[in-house]
C-alpha cells in the first residue's frame, strides 16, 4: 500500500489565492519531499524536509512536518496560474532506504 | 547539461511485443528508478538499482526486467508478460547512498501505448 496519500484530490482555487496540500502516512520516516509534476511532464523536486524540522520555507512554499500525527502540508502563497500542476510527497517508508514512496497526489488548478 | 533524458517520447507497440524504454543521466548518480504511472495516480515503483551491476525489484516488478550494465544507464524492458503494460513511465537518478538526505531527478517521461 502507498505510504503517502495526499488531500484533497483536486483543488482549484483563483490567482493570487493561497493553496494548501496535506499529506499523511503511515509509517516513521526520515524525511518528507514535495515534488511537482506538470502534465505529461516529469516530477520536479520542490523540498525535502527532515523528521526533526517541523517547518521549512522554500520561496512562496512553506511546508510543515508533524511526525506525531504523521502529516505534513505544503502552502503555496499567492498562487500563479503557472502552479497549476500535481502535487506529491514522497516519504523513505522503510527508515533511511534508497526508495522512495510516493502519494497519489493533489491536481492543483489556479485560474487567472 | 546535466540531468536525465529518456527516449522516446511515445511508444507504440503490438501486444506480445518486448519493448525496451531507454534512460540516461549524467549526473553521476550512483541510484537509478524507474517507476511507472497510471491516469491520476501516483508512482509505483517497478526497479530500482543502487549500483552498477545490482538492481532490486520494486512492488510491481513482474512483467518488466532491467539491466544496469553501466553507472549512466539504466534501461527496462516491458515484456509481453505484463499484462497491462500502457502506461506512462519515469526514469529517475539520485545521489542516495552519500549517508545525506537525497532527491530524486526525474525524466520527461516515455508514455508507452500496446494495441
Amino acid at each position: 500500500s502507498q505510504q503517502g496519500e495526499e488531500d484533497p484530490q483536486a483543488l482549484s482555487i483563483q490567482e493570487g489565492e493561497n493553496a494548501t496540500m496535506n499529506c499523511s502516512y503511515k509509517t516513521s520516516i526520515n524525511n518528507l519531499q514535495w515534488y511537482r509534476q506538470n502534465s505529461g511532464r516529469g516530477l520536479v523536486h520542490l523540498i525535502l524536509i527532515r523528521s526533526n524540522e517541523r517547518e521549512k520555507h522554500s520561496g512562496r512554499l512553506r511546508v510543515t512536518l508533524d511526525t506525531s500525527k504523521k502529516s505534513s502540508s505544503l502552502l503555496i502563497t499567492a498562487s500563479r496560474a503557472a502552479d497549476t500542476a500535481s502535487y506529491f510527497c514522497a516519504t523513505d517508508a522503510w527508515g533511511g532506504s534508497e526508495k522512495l514512496v510516493f502519494g497519489k497526489g493533489t491536481k492543483l488548478t489556479v485560474n487567472p | 547539461d546535466g540531468g536525465i533524458t529518456q527516449s522516446p517520447k511515445y511508444l507504440f507497440r503490438k501486444e506480445g511485443q518486448n519493448v525496451t524504454l531507454s534512460c540516461e543521466q549524467n549526473l553521476n548518480h550512483d541510484a537509478m528508478y524507474w517507476y511507472r504511472q497510471d491516469p491520476g495516480q501516483g508512482l509505483r515503483l517497478i526497479y530500482y538499482s543502487q549500483i552498477v551491476n545490482d538492481f532490486q525489484k520494486g512492488d510491481i516488478a513482474e512483467g518488466y526486467s532491467v539491466s544496469r550494465e553501466k553507472k549512466e544507464s539504466f534501461p527496462l524492458t516491458v515484456t509481453s508478460a505484463q499484462k497491462n503494460p500502457t502506461a506512462f513511465y519515469l526514469c529517475a537518478s539520485s545521489a542516495a547512498g552519500t549517508g545525506l538526505p537525497y532527491e530524486q531527478y526525474f525524466g520527461p517521461g516515455t508514455r508507452l501505448t500496446v494495441t
